[in-house]
């Protein structure tokens, strides 16, 4: 049972143009979202995070919107760059209880082309 | 720098063998966390430690056991690998309430079971 999903695998921009990233989830106790950058051969490393209080967080290029009603939430990338093309998962927890464990979604492998 | 440090990049066993990956991290924090990533699949948690000591089962602990016996160390152990076993392992650590920046991972172990 999939409780959080990332329907597309991969996803093409051109260099400069946005990249939208999308997440839905299923799990309605889901109250804290994440997305997390993946090179290969490496860790996954934090990008940014948005709490279910805020349907918005900027950071830099990257802009996360979380849309409650419909359990879905996007990450936004203006301008890309080439170093943007990695694997991104999106992830969602319960902040209430122990170690907040995340719940991951499948990925989608982002490719930047100049 | 803060480190999650996985003892091998690459580990070739053979079925049946009993295999051990260790993780290290130098936070001094409480949680810690084992996930094994598989293409289209996603990240998905094994077991994880709330504490010293203390281990919880994740989302498919089945073939797996772990031990935290020290705050900096825990160890993801494969009682008999069998070839579904072969992934990318990735250990991850937090420190309780600091929800924000999520988990850092280490680089990962990918494990080849032949």
């Amino acid at each position: 049972d999939q409780q959080v999903k990332q329907n597309s695998p991969s996803l093409s921009v051109q260099e400069g143009r946005i990249s939208i990233l999308n997440c839905d989830y299923t799990n309605s106790m889901f109250d804290y979202f994440l997305w997390y950058k993946k090179y290969p051969a490496e860790g996954p490393t934090f990008l940014i995070s948005i709490s279910s209080i805020k349907d918005k967080n900027e950071d830099g290029r990257f802009t996360v919107f979380l849309n409650k009603s419909a359990k879905h939430l996007s990450l936004h990338i203006v301008p890309s760059q080439p170093g943007d093309s990695a694997v991104y998962f999106c992830a969602a927890t319960m902040t209430a209880g122990t170690a907040s464990k995340l719940t991951f979604g499948t990925g989608t492998r982002l490719q930047v082309t100049l | 720098d803060v480190k999650v440090t996985q003892s091998s990049r690459y580990l070739v066993k053979r079925t049946g063998e009993k295999v051990f990956l260790e993780c290290v991290q130098d936070m001094d924090h409480e949680n810690m966390f084992w996930y094994r990533q598989d293409p289209g699949l996603g990240l998905r948690l094994i077991y994880f430690s709330y504490d010293v000591k203390m281990k919880e089962k994740g989302d498919i602990p089945e073939g797996y056991s772990v031990s935290r016996e020290k705050k900096e160390r825990f160890s993801l152990i494969l009682e008999s690998a069998s070839t579904n076993q072969t992934s990318m392992y990735l250990c991850a650590s937090r420190k309780p309430g600091q929800l924000y920046y999520g988990y850092t991972f280490g680089s990962g172990t990918r494990l080849t079971v032949v």
